[in-house]
């Protein structure tokens, strides 16, 4: 039972390049959301799914794109990379209740 | 601006003692307080949650007390152990959607 799981664990980008974070869970759950976690601010919700086809803005989404075409997978596109984006990155999926958030291992981001 | 401020940053204990981290929130819409756990390299888990009708929930050496006239609610962690160094972060939620408000989270460290 894999769970939540994010590609790549790591990646450095150059500002303006452009890249997908993957993510795909095997739970069949509905709500799908990303968070991106800096020191000192927690987690933030950057957008998140309540189904395939359904997307919604959260907390920080300027700056990505997500797009949601089946209940496995929500991948989040970065448009033109900034420094600012230098993060760790948490997919996550959410029981039908919306009551656990269960968390992939995270993807490392670096922009220089 | 974070809607769930968490505090202390961090917190040093030793083996046996009690740990305790607090949160604050301001939107009284929600209804849903868990508390996850982090371990380094790792995505947050759930720990323990609880709702507004309920004062006190308790779970093993976790037990979360909940004010709600106070908008306040706080984790303690008793006879606490080497393997519970890890980072906590309160969280809130409403209306089930799946979709959280994380604190800044608190790095716990338990010498031996």
């Amino acid at each position: 039972n894999a769970g939540v799981t994010q590609t790549p664990k790591f990646q450095v980008l150059k500002t303006g390049q452009s890249m997908t974070l993957q993510c795909a869970q095997d739970m069949n759950h509905e709500y799908m959301s990303w968070y991106r976690q800096d020191p000192g601010m927690g987690l933030r919700l950057i957008h998140y799914s309540v189904g395939a086809g359904i997307t919604d803005q959260g907390e920080v989404p300027n700056g990505y794109n997500v797009s949601r075409s089946t209940t496995e997978d929500f991948p989040l596109r970065l448009l033109s990379a900034a420094p600012s984006q230098t993060s760790v990155y948490f997919c996550a999926s959410s029981n039908d209740r919306g009551t656990e958030a269960f968390f992939g291992q995270g993807t490392r981001l670096t922009v220089v | 601006q974070q809607q769930v401020k968490q505090s202390p940053q961090s917190l040093i204990v030793q083996k046996g003692g009690i740990s305790i981290i607090n949160c604050a929130y301001e939107n009284t819409a929600f209804d849903y307080f868990p508390w996850y756990q982090q371990f380094p390299g790792k995505g947050p888990a759930l720990l323990i949650a609880i709702r507004p009708d309920v004062s006190e929930k308790k779970e093993g050496r976790f037990t979360i007390s909940f004010n709600k006239s106070a908008k306040q609610f706080s984790l303690h962690i008793m006879d606490s152990q080497p393997g519970d160094s890890a980072t906590y972060f309160c969280a809130a939620s409403r209306g089930g959607w799946g979709k959280f408000q994380f604190g800044a989270g608190t790095q716990v460290v338990v010498t031996p």
